[in-house]
């Protein structure tokens, strides 16, 4: 079973909808993250947690919100998702206690149209 | 512009063929580490280099790290098509400060092993 996981996988939606891409992992680790990437960039960091009660943003989170429900769960929001949104997103999550290793989901497309 | 900034963007080599990847950044790291991704996959670490280190080998990968030139090359030996992935160099920050924990990714190379 995947370590890190995430849901849904693709995603069509139209601008202005609100949208939850959820991520979920059974590492046991405190540290979790969540990027975009588009065609040619490398991946650009949204937000970040470092404990259930510990969220910062990243160097992109205008437009995006995110939850930390739990220490197994990050979730990253849309409010109202719009075409230069379209992108693949990642789910990261690392140990506190190595080296900042980190561990990526299989990522989400979302297309907005 | 990014931390991390990768050279080529592309490469395009033989199978048994040697490849080799660069990448610079500009302030001081507690780390640099290599990641591989397969096409639309999640990325996969592949080795990490602390910044007191000049070199490490891990099966067919080597890398080294030059710290005062703040440069890293990722070197994959005897390169199979099913190395044929992008490959992106990720810095670790020192301890301390509000980068720390965080990863900078450059832009990746994109590899392609010809069979």
């Amino acid at each position: 079973d995947a370590d890190v996981t995430q849901t849904p996988r693709n995603r069509i939606t139209k601008t202005g909808k609100r949208i939850m891409l959820e991520c979920s992992q059974t590492k046991g680790h405190d540290r979790m993250y969540w990027y975009r990437q588009d065609p040619g960039l490398g991946l650009r960091l949204i937000y970040y947690s470092f404990d259930v009660k510990d969220i910062n943003k990243g160097e992109i989170s205008d437009g995006y919100s995110v939850s930390r429900q739990a220490q197994a769960k990050f979730s990253l929001s849309l409010e109202s998702a719009i075409p230069n949104q379209t992108a693949l997103y990642f789910c990261a999550t690392s140990d506190p206690t190595g080296w900042n290793e980190q561990f990526f989901g299989p990522g989400t497309r979302l297309t907005v149209l | 512009s990014q931390q991390g900034e990768e050279d080529p963007q592309a490469l395009s080599i033989q199978e048994g063929e040697n490849a080799t990847m660069n990448c610079s950044y500009k302030t001081s790291i507690n780390n640099l580490q290599w990641y591989r991704q397969n096409s639309g996959r999640g990325l996969v670490h592949l080795i990490l280099i602390r910044s007191n280190e000049r070199e490490k080998h891990s099966g067919r990968l080597r890398v080294t790290l030059d710290t005062s030139k703040k440069s890293s090359s990722l070197l994959i030996t005897a390169s199979r098509a099913a190395d044929t992935a992008s490959y992106f160099c990720a810095t670790a920050p020192n301890a301390g400060g509000t980068s720390y924990g965080k990863l900078t990714f450059g832009q990746g190379t994109i590899l392609t092993v010809h069979p």
